[in-house]
């Protein structure tokens, strides 16, 4: 099976910084990459698919990019909001697994 | 709008069965698969298979083989995810997602509200 790694696995960045996640297959999954947004107590959210496709309804200030193994989440100007743990997914066969999250926080 | 609506939270003793139901509703039931999903406390997100309502085709994971089995009934838009053999460590709570498993849909696009299982004697 392809394994999922995310880096890092939490941060610490000051509103308006901005912040990057890496996301890393151990195979090639072409672009079939997506990544969710969960916030304590809630359910997942997805942002973005196909590595770089703003789900409908989701603030411009995320975006990916990536293709092949190597990919990341970029949040532009982080908001208070967007404290949550992040997930990259890979969908382009089962099983289709999670990284294991990136924990982000306000410094 | 496309609702999943999950059964509620269960208490089960170790080596008992678990069965989840997640009723969709506001799309084609028969058009998408549905996938399980669990997240045991304070951990990440982990993959338990799917199913193809439209044929009942089951994948899944590896980890879960012989203890899972995922079902489905299309006259009422239903489908259900059974764990046997519960042990503590299946203590999580468990979500149901749809997808439509075609690189240009956005996958896992509706979630469940989760079904808390816990697993104790």
């Amino acid at each position: 099976d392809i394994q999922m790694t995310q880096s890092p696995s939490s941060l610490s960045a000051s509103v308006g910084d901005r912040v990057t996640i890496t996301c890393r297959a151990s195979q090639g999954i072409s672009n079939y990459l997506a990544w969710y947004q969960q916030k304590p107590g809630k359910v997942p959210k997805l942002l973005i698919y196909a590595a770089s496709t703003l789900q409908s309804g989701v603030p411009s200030r995320f975006s990916g990019s990536g293709s092949g193994t190597d990919f990341t989440l970029t949040i532009s100007s982080l908001q208070p909001e967007d404290v949550a743990t992040y997930y990259c997914q890979k969908y382009n066969s089962a099983p289709r697994d999670f990284g294991g999250g990136t924990k982000v926080e306000i410094k | 709008q496309v609702q999943l609506v999950q059964s509620g939270a269960e208490v089960k003793k170790p080596g008992a069965s678990v069965k989840v139901s997640c009723k969709a509703s506001g799309y084609t039931f028969t058009g998408y698969y549905m996938h399980w999903v669990r997240q045991a406390p304070g951990q990440g997100l982990e993959w338990m298979g799917r199913i193809n309502p439209n044929s009942g085709g089951t994948n899944y994971a590896q980890k879960f083989q012989g203890r899972v089995t995922m079902t489905r009934d299309t006259s009422i838009s239903t489908a259900y995810m059974e764990l046997s053999r519960l042990r503590s460590d299946d203590t999580a709570v468990y979500y149901c997602a749809r997808d439509r498993d075609d690189f240009w849909s956005p996958p896992f696009d509706y979630w469940g509200q989760g079904t808390l299982v816990t697993v104790s004697s």
